[in-house]
């Protein structure tokens, strides 16, 4: 148990709808990460927020967004949902320090269907 | 650009043996390897991580090494169970990148047989 949640836990939408996906970030934690992972492959990044600023993006377009609050909570959206957004998709929070950076926790992650 | 890359792609061996999983990496300009458990659907367990000054890593039954130079991590099982039946994924986190962000393999499909 990493005290990382997710929510939903799963979701189906349609193509062209909006989503939003939530995390709950481990007590403490000020960096959350998004990953996407498609069937039978590794997660890829998509963004890191550190203390509510987006702190790198991977190659994701810009219909994938996020937020991330003064609790340390974030939140996932992406536009226009297309069929190959279909994935799970899964959160990290960590402490980031000037010192020493700890692990990644995981959260369970959201399975979202697009159809 | 970074790639990691994990071989074998699956493995199924009968219960009690020792096994081991590789994972390649393009870039050994890495803060860090890391070895996660995944089951079906679920998400990310890390096992164990790996710092780029260290060898290797211990946890239980499980050892990791790490040859940063040649770009090489290993990942060995001692005395397989059926509990241990998962997919293993290996990720880096590359030093060039000021982002915490890990690059993943593939993974490599684990079914350990009673």
């Amino acid at each position: 148990e990493t005290g990382v949640t997710q929510s939903p836990t799963h979701l189906i939408k349609t193509r062209g709808q909006q989503v939003t996906l939530r995390c709950s970030s481990q007590s403490g934690h000020n960096t959350v990460s998004w990953y996407q992972q498609a069937l039978g492959q590794g997660p890829q990044f998509i963004f890191q927020y550190y203390r509510e600023e987006e702190n790198g993006r991977g190659n994701f377009p810009p219909r994938f967004s996020g937020l991330q609050f003064p609790n340390y909570s974030s939140e996932l959206n992406v536009n226009a949902l297309e069929l190959d957004d279909s994935a799970l998709y899964l959160c990290a929070s960590s402490l980031v320090r000037e010192e020493s950076t700890d692990t990644q926790y995981f959260g369970p992650g959201t399975r979202l269907t697009v159809l | 650009k970074q790639e990691v890359t994990q071989i074998p792609a699956a493995l199924s061996v009968p219960e009690g043996e020792n096994l081991v999983l590789n994972c390649s990496f393009t870039d050994s300009a890495i803060y860090n390897l890391q070895w996660f458990r995944q089951d079906p659907g679920k998400g990310l367990t890390s096992l164990l991580l790996i710092q780029s000054s260290q060898r290797e890593q211990t946890s239980g039954r499980l050892n990791a090494s790490l040859d940063k130079s040649s770009g090489r991590s290993t990942l060995y099982i001692a005395a397989s169970q059926p509990g241990d039946s998962a997919t293993y994924l290996c990720a880096v986190r590359p030093a060039t990148s000021g982002t915490y962000k890990y690059i993943f393999g593939t993974g490599t499909r684990l079914k350990v047989l009673a």
